[in-house]
């Protein structure tokens, strides 16, 4: 295990169907976060998990986001009635609570609803 | 609301020289920040990081200085190489999450 893995790595689906992703962490990372980044934007926070607890979530995590960890090992992130302003790169990021660096971020999973 | 902006979408260096990255913050209460590369189709890379209590990190040609008053933070590259080029982004942290500025894209040229 050399990183945070992300599946899948490319995305492409219709206007109002469901996706999800899944991210598998460092394994001995006890935090999880999201994030989105769009064309020109760095990236912006959707949630984070310690352990198996959603912590937080940000505003940008509207209704038809939902995101699970539910043994504090992998997380999914599910979009439903997926819209055209969901195209984006959703980047899955861990890091160990006591340690004090940035996190380690996986290769993304790129979106395109058409 | 940007609260880290950095203001250079791009910037080209010639191989040998300096490159100096600039990032600007709006909120006094970040306590620490960090730089992250990215190359095309990878995830951010962690590159550097500075406390909000230092105002110099070195770490081999990467140097980030912290000006708090001015809430502003380069990222000095020294010499420039073309495996340098790439996006960078600057990071700060407000409790448990980090703020990303927009990157800019570095071009160092052979």
């Amino acid at each position: 295990d050399t990183g945070v893995s992300q599946d899948p790595r490319h995305k492409i689906t219709k206007r109002g169907q469901n996706v999800t992703f899944r991210c598998d962490p460092i394994s001995e990372h006890n935090r999880l976060y999201w994030y989105r980044q769009t064309l020109g934007q760095g990236p912006e926070f959707l949630t984070y998990f310690q352990n198996e607890a959603q912590l937080e979530k940000s505003r940008l995590l509207s209704d038809r986001f939902s995101a699970e960890r539910p043994k504090g090992s992998f997380s999914t992130l599910e979009i439903q009635r997926t819209e055209q302003g969901d195209s984006a790169m959703y980047l899955c990021a861990s890091r160990l609570i006591r340690v004090n660096y940035g996190y380690t971020f996986g290769s993304g999973t790129r979106l395109t609803v058409v | 609301d940007q609260q880290v902006k950095q203001n250079s979408p791009s910037l080209s260096v010639q191989e040998g020289r300096i490159s100096i990255l600039n990032c600007d913050y709006t909120n006094s209460m970040f306590d620490y920040f960090l730089w992250y590369k990215k190359y095309p189709a990878e995830g951010p890379t962690f590159l550097i990081s500075i406390s909000s209590i230092k105002d110099k990190n070195e770490d081999g040609r990467f140097t980030v200085f912290l000006n708090k008053s001015a809430k502003h933070l380069s990222l000095h590259i020294v010499p420039s190489q073309p495996g340098d080029s790439a996006v960078y982004f600057c990071a700060a942290r407000y409790g448990q999450n980090f703020v990303f500025g927009p990157g800019t894209r570095l071009s160092v040229l052979p």
